[in-house]
């Protein structure tokens, strides 16, 4: 089964801090992406990428940027980070199989923004 | 603007009942339209999927139905066992090569014992 990795799992920060979170998925999936989960929202996409140097703009990318360095790593960053970046937040890459298709998500990353 | 809508909120029935939980989206360009599930503290997963060539799709005691002149479909659950309890997202998709996976806010499904 196709391996998602983010890390951190957990992160603390103050309004205006700098901060990255990291995504690696292992089986060379093309598309991957980030997501953030809040209550009363679902899932709400944010930046999407289709390879290394690709980046795409999702629903929500405001306050966000991302970099896609390799196949297999996808960087979420927030410059200046506020209270409402509070999320659970997931990367996931997709897998594609004639034509079904299927999001393997990583465990997510808890950032909490003080 | 949310493309795609899910209703209830959120459901309880009892085991052994149906449930049903309904999706609706704006887009007819959407060609690809997932369900996935979220277990408390877990991320979600595939649970079953259809494309509009189809107006059903069974898996199990998972059955999808969907109207594409309303821009509508449901998941029906047959037979809800306490296990089924999670938050039910339904997604959609543009284009098959596109790469944009849009998510309802989901549907928490609490099964009853």
């Amino acid at each position: 089964e196709a391996a998602v990795t983010q890390s951190p799992r957990n992160k603390v920060t103050v309004t205006g801090g700098n901060v990255t979170l990291s995504c690696r998925q292992t089986n060379s999936h093309n598309y991957m992406y980030w997501y953030r989960q809040d209550t009363g929202h679902g899932l709400r996409l944010i930046h999407y990428s289709y390879g290394a140097g690709n980046l795409q703009i999702g629903d929500v990318p405001d306050g966000y940027k991302a970099t896609r360095t390799t196949q297999e790593d996808f960087f979420l960053l927030l410059e200046l980070a506020s209270p409402s970046q509070t999320s659970l937040y997931f990367c996931a890459s997709r897998e594609r199989r004639g034509s079904n298709e299927r999001l393997f998500f990583g465990h997510g990353t808890k950032l909490s923004v003080l | 603007q949310q493309q795609v809508r899910q209703s209830p909120q959120s459901l309880t029935v009892w085991e052994g009942e149906t449930a049903i939980l309904n999706c609706s989206y704006e887009d007819s360009t959407f060609d690809y339209f997932p369900w996935y599930w979220q277990f408390p503290r877990e991320s979600p997963a595939l649970l079953i999927a259809i494309r509009p060539v189809s107006n059903k799709k069974e898996d199990g005691r998972f059955t999808i139905f969907f109207n594409k002149r309303e821009k509508k479909l449901s998941l029906h659950i047959t037979d809800s066992q306490p296990g089924d309890s999670a938050t039910y997202f339904c997604a959609a998709s543009e284009g098959y090569n596109q790469g944009k996976l849009i998510f309802g806010q989901g549907t928490k499904l609490s099964i009853k014992p």
